[in-house]
């Protein structure tokens, strides 16, 4: 149990075009979902949380105009990177919170998407 | 603000050996939860542990054991008699309350040679 899917598992895009990644958990539900970023070689930076039926906050930094985070079920998180250009490829890592196991903070993550941009 | 220190690069050991992981965490609140993940080249992350706060028992898992201590905010993590598959990024992370996204250390590089 507690998979979290991604799609797709890797883009290719042209500049100035938008890519939307999915976020899945296949077997539990959750109300909070969190996207990471991770540039090659370094490490995991967290870019919003993505909640269920409200609106996503972001961290510092990261602008919400361009990464377009969309949380419209319990099982369903998409984030939207519009104008992508090539300083925007990266490894996108999506994780879920199980509802049921609100208490134990359990995150389960997705395996990643890689987008490129050319 | 959390921070999550890994001050190792990268390591490199030969098989069989034990190699421990170094982590260092800052945070102001009292409630916490502290990771370790894998991270192999495919990219998917591997869960290894969690640990809360207030529970500062080492545990050990095969061939992993983990050191938390509190007094010095480390959550250090070794690996006994190393093999090949154990190569991969290793990351330390933090979250604060539980509730949030986490804090990841800047991960260790760890090589096996055979």
């Amino acid at each position: 149990g507690a998979v979290v899917s991604q799609h797709p598992s890797w883009v290719i895009c042209k500049s100035g075009t938008s890519v939307k990644i999915e976020c899945r958990s296949l077997d539990f539900q959750a109300t909070t979902m969190f996207w990471y970023r991770q540039f090659p070689k370094q490490s995991l930076m967290l870019m919003a949380t993505s909640n269920e039926g409200s609106k996503a906050t972001y961290e510092q930094g990261v602008e919400k105009d361009k990464f377009l985070i969309n949380h419209a079920s319990l099982t369903l998180s998409t984030l939207t990177v519009t104008s992508a250009h090539p300083e925007d490829s990266s490894f996108y890592i999506c994780s879920a919170r199980d509802l049921g196991l609100a208490t134990t903070y359990e995150q389960y993550f997705g395996p990643g998407t890689r987008l490129t941009v050319t | 603000a959390q921070k999550v220190t890994q001050a190792q690069t990268e390591i490199s050991v030969v098989e069989k050996e034990d190699v421990t992981l170094d982590c260092v965490y800052e945070t102001r609140d009292t409630t916490y939860y502290l990771f370790w993940y894998k991270q192999p080249p495919s990219g998917e992350l591997v869960f290894l542990i969690r640990r809360n706060s207030f529970d500062e028992q080492n545990e050990i898992s095969g061939r992993y054991s983990w050191n938390f201590q509190k007094s010095t905010s480390s959550f250090n993590f070794t690996i006994t008699a190393s093999q090949v598959v154990d190569s991969a990024v290793y990351f330390c992370a933090l979250s604060e309350g539980g509730a949030d996204g986490l804090t990841f250390g800047k991960g260790t590089h760890l090589i096996i040679q055979p």
